[in-house]
């Protein structure tokens, strides 16, 4: 059975401080996809990256960074130089390609909270 | 374009009474749908899930029923609520067959309160 892990359920930081989230997975499908969604207060979930397994390019995107790690089965993201506007709840997720209905289990979620 | 639609936004009811949460899809077709719920500071739990008109799975044993009785609309019920039922409920949806090219879509949420 699919399942991730999100050890760090809450961080805080100042402004400008780069921070760091750790995402773990667990599968046996060969063929994933990893996701990363921002859920700021207001509830809803934005989707900010889709991995697949066969890809393990870490990526940039302005300030946010992703380093995905098949043999440590790790999925992390950093922002760089953090803004209070990066406060949210940040969940990792993980679909496997032949689980039935192609479910999305996600991690308990991480609350960043930038501090100005 | 797709879009996906959820109501109501917010939601009030007391114990006992039944629920009934609807979530529409728009601009696609055979779409697999998803009900998730999220308890107040907590993660994000799969309820249901449906790969087509009529075909429900469920994830998690409890208060709650789902329902598709048309292609594009997915909806949440239950007869009686319990306290334990309040929550933020979120309905997703992917293209089917999904071959992993984009990420789930999530719908604005349904915060319900049961008191």
């Amino acid at each position: 059975a699919q399942k991730v892990t999100q050890a760090q359920t809450e961080i805080s930081v100042v402004e400008k401080e780069d921070v760091t989230l750790d995402c773990v997975y667990e599968t046996r499908d060969t063929t994933y996809y990893l996701f990363w969604y921002k859920q700021p207060p207001s509830g809803e979930l934005v989707f900010l990256i889709r991995r697949n397994s066969f890809d393990e390019q870490n990526e940039i995107s302005g300030r946010y960074s992703w380093n995905f790690q098949k043999s440590t089965s790790s999925f992390n993201f950093t922002i760089t130089a953090s803004q209070v506007v990066d406060s949210a709840v940040y969940f990792c997720a993980l679909s496997e390609a032949n689980a039935a209905g192609n479910k999305l289990t996600f991690g308990g979620g991480t609350r960043v909270l930038v501090k100005p | 374009s797709q879009t996906i639609h959820q109501w109501p936004a917010t939601l009030v009811q007391p114990v006992g009474s039944p629920l009934s949460l609807e979530c529409t899809v728009e601009g696609t077709s055979n779409p697999n749908l998803y009900w998730y719920r999220q308890a107040a500071g907590r993660g994000l739990q799969l309820l249901f899930y449906s790969v087509g008109i009529g075909q429900i799975s469920s994830e998690v044993p409890q208060n709650l029923s789902a329902s598709r009785p048309q292609d594009r609309q997915f909806i949440l019920s239950s007869k009686k609520l319990l306290l334990s039922d309040s929550g933020f409920y979120l309905c997703a949806w992917i293209l089917s067959p999904w071959t992993g090219g984009y990420g789930y879509t999530f719908g604005s949420g349904t915060r319900l309160t049961v008191v």
